[in-house]
């Protein structure tokens, strides 16, 4: 199984709405990662958890706050957000180490959860 | 910030030529990567060169890599209309706790004409 679940596909949430986005890998993966893109461009790494801990956190504002239950599920609850928060949020996992080697693969994207904030 | 700037922005050629498109970047890196995708949806990984590689093969696929210059291309060949879709390189500058970052360049939007 080389695939990253995240659900949902879509959300319509209001500005005062708390939510969810859920995002499930069963590859190993140690690393995993939120991503934010906005239409035509690139990218934006969000926040990054390795072996369940916070790694990095790419100075966002604190309406998005991550959790990572398990090695096998990363969360990402919104509250309070804005219309410029609308976005494609992805995630992602990648393996981080092998037999305690510093080692780097790809990274497995989802499909993404195509967030409106109105 | 994005380490990549990619070039050209948008490229449109007939089905069966070849696509080349450069990413440049700033700062020293450990690998490059390419990933492509389709409209809205996920990032699907194409090839991985690691800094000490000058070039790299997978398929109808072929980079390049110069470190001196920063900066790296990727070669589709005999195009598809398939391969419509956008390009993104990105570069990590080493792998351990507090850096696991990829950082993707600016992409390249490819459209192959039928």
């Amino acid at each position: 199984d080389t695939e990253v679940t995240q659900t949902p596909k879509h959300l319509v949430m209001g500005m005062t709405n708390k939510k969810s986005l859920k995002c499930e890998q069963h590859m190993g993966h140690r690393a995993m990662y939120w991503y934010k893109q906005k239409a035509k461009k690139p990218p934006e790494l969000m926040f990054v958890y390795s072996y369940e801990k916070l790694s990095i956190n790419e100075s966002v504002p604190s309406r998005f706050s991550p959790e990572c239950p398990n090695s096998s599920l990363l969360n990402l609850h919104l509250h309070a957000l804005q219309p410029e928060d609308s976005a494609l949020y992805l995630c992602a996992s990648s393996q981080d180490w092998t037999s305690g080697v510093l080692y780097y693969t790809e990274a497995f994207f989802g499909q993404g959860t195509r967030l409106t904030v109105v | 910030s994005q380490q990549g700037e990619e070039d050209p922005q948008a490229l449109s050629i007939q089905e069966g030529e070849n696509a080349t498109m450069n990413c440049s970047y700033k700062t020293s890196i450990n690998n490059l990567q390419w990933y492509r995708q389709n409209s809205g949806r996920g990032l699907v990984h194409l090839i991985l060169i690691r800094s000490n590689e000058r070039e790299k093969h997978s398929g109808r696929l072929r980079v390049t890599l110069d470190t001196s210059k920063k900066s790296s291309s990727l070669l589709i060949t005999a195009s598809r209309a398939a391969d419509t879709a956008s390009y993104f390189c990105a570069t990590d500058a080493g792998w351990n706790f507090g850096n696991e970052k990829l950082t993707f360049g600016t992409g390249t939007r490819l459209t192959i004409i039928p």
